[in-house]
């Protein structure tokens, strides 16, 4: 059966750090992957997604970048956080039946 | 935009009654999903319906899709204190490159 995994579940950075926020997914071959942003109290927001090894899309402009070194593995990451980096970062695929999540990580910027 | 609007924004109900929340959107669709988020948590993947679908069964989740009207409907029947949790639909915006566009989601609240 197909996994998607995200790590870590929690973290807690200063402004203007480094952030790495890593995506791996088992049981399937070239899945689609994205990248999603939670505000508190609302929606989710699309970042980036990625149809296949170093193919990355951006939907916003924003402080953050993507990429995918590996079929199965899906890197968020950011030179220099910024306070409204701050949110819920859900990573997720996408099979016949649905768009599937991990269990996010939740990022507070300080 | 083509995000998914849901309404209502919070919903009251006490175990035992039925739980209806809408959804409205302005592009075409291939399909439309809704999901589930307990507070803080992952969101979990409820029904798809996709456009050429009506109406679509789960347990006691049914869901409703108008295309005409550009909108979907999400009841869960007997509802119970454990449906608790933040409802989002999500629609594809007609692309199939899977990107989806959410909504800010209903606050369903079931009292025992």
């Amino acid at each position: 059966s197909q996994t998607i995994h995200q790590w870590p579940a929690t973290l807690v950075q200063p402004v203007g750090s480094p952030l790495s926020l890593e995506c791996t997914v088992e049981g399937t071959s070239n899945p689609n992957l994205y990248w999603y942003r939670q505000a508190a109290g609302r929606g989710l927001q699309l970042l980036f997604y990625s149809v296949g090894i170093g193919q990355i899309s951006s939907e916003v402009p924003q402080n953050l970048s993507a990429s995918r070194p590996q079929d199965r593995q899906f890197i968020l990451s950011s030179k220099k956080l910024l306070l409204s980096d701050s949110g819920f970062y859900l990573c997720a695929w996408t099979l016949a039946g649905g768009q599937f999540f991990g269990p996010g990580t939740r990022l507070t910027v300080l | 935009s083509q995000q998914g609007e849901e309404d209502p924004q919070a919903l009251s109900i006490q175990e035992g009654e039925n739980a209806t929340m809408n959804c409205s959107y302005k592009t075409s669709i291939n399909n439309l999903q809704w999901y589930r988020q307990n507070s803080g948590r992952g969101l979990v993947h409820l029904i798809l319906i996709r456009s050429n679908e009506r109406e679509k069964h789960s347990g006691r989740l049914r869901v409703t899709l108008d295309t005409s009207k550009k909108s979907s409907s999400l009841l869960i029947t007997a509802s119970r204190a454990a449906d608790t949790a933040s409802y989002f639909c999500a629609t594809d915006g007609g692309s199939t490159l899977g990107r989806l566009y959410f909504g800010r989601g209903t606050q369903l609240t079931v009292w025992p």
